[in-house]
């Protein structure tokens, strides 16, 4: 499977700034998305991070909030613009693997005050 | 209602114990199945991955998906302590496309 890191690992941030989280992956991968689990809840899909071309995003979720860069098959970031407490949940990257498995990276923690 | 399924939980067993976690959907394209495990302040980890109808076996684990019924399960025999985690259920319509995920069982294993 693919190794998957990202950082930060976790952080705490004032309402209003903004949080970029990176994704590294050992291998060259096709698909990768991520993904928000607020506190108690399941994973929810915020976008299919496309290389080289715009990120999709699935209803709920804009550009504007959560831009999403996608440089290379091995890297992506995504941003959390003018973060609210509403915001606080984990983020996690995940990424398609030989057809329909999906790893995930570890995880970042966000709490925002 | 939400397109997957799944009771929260918690369950307890004792160890040792057979444990069944199951998932029902409601969206007959899905064609691509999967269990995860999730340890608290962990990311997900890919226990078992499906694709037709009927029984996948990995040591311990054994996955079971009836498309006629819409319902996955997932076994686990002789549970362990260290079973102890949230297990999540997921699909996908295609190979490589998103994932759709139940709300997670959260298992203890007593021993």
């Amino acid at each position: 499977s693919a190794v998957i890191s990202q950082k930060p690992s976790r952080d705490i941030c004032q309402r209003g700034t903004s949080l970029t989280i990176q994704c590294q992956v050992d291998s060259q991968v096709t698909m990768m998305f991520w993904y928000r689990q607020q506190p108690g809840q399941s994973l929810t899909l915020i976008a299919t991070a496309n290389q080289g071309s715009e990120a999709t995003y699935e209803s709920g979720f804009v550009i504007d909030k959560f831009p999403i860069s996608r440089p290379n098959l091995t890297f992506s970031t995504l941003t959390v613009s003018n973060m609210s407490p509403e915001d606080s949940s984990i983020y996690l990257c995940s990424v398609g693997y030989r057809g329909s498995e999906q790893y995930f990276g570890p995880g970042t923690r966000l709490t925002v005050t | 209602q939400k397109e997957v399924e799944q009771d929260p939980g918690p369950l307890s067993v004792p160890e040792g114990a057979i444990v069944s976690l199951n998932c029902t959907y409601s969206n007959s394209a899905f064609q691509y199945f999967m269990w995860y495990r999730q340890y608290s302040r962990k990311g997900p980890e890919l226990l078992m991955y499906t694709y037709s109808s009927g029984n996948k076996e990995d040591g311990r684990f054994t996955a079971q998906v009836d498309k006629s019924s819409k319902y996955i399960s997932l076994f686990i025999r002789d549970s362990q302590p260290s079973d102890s985690a949230t297990y999540l259920c997921a699909m996908s319509r295609n190979a490589g496309n998103m994932l759709t995920f139940g709300g997670g069982t959260r298992l203890m294993v007593k021993p």
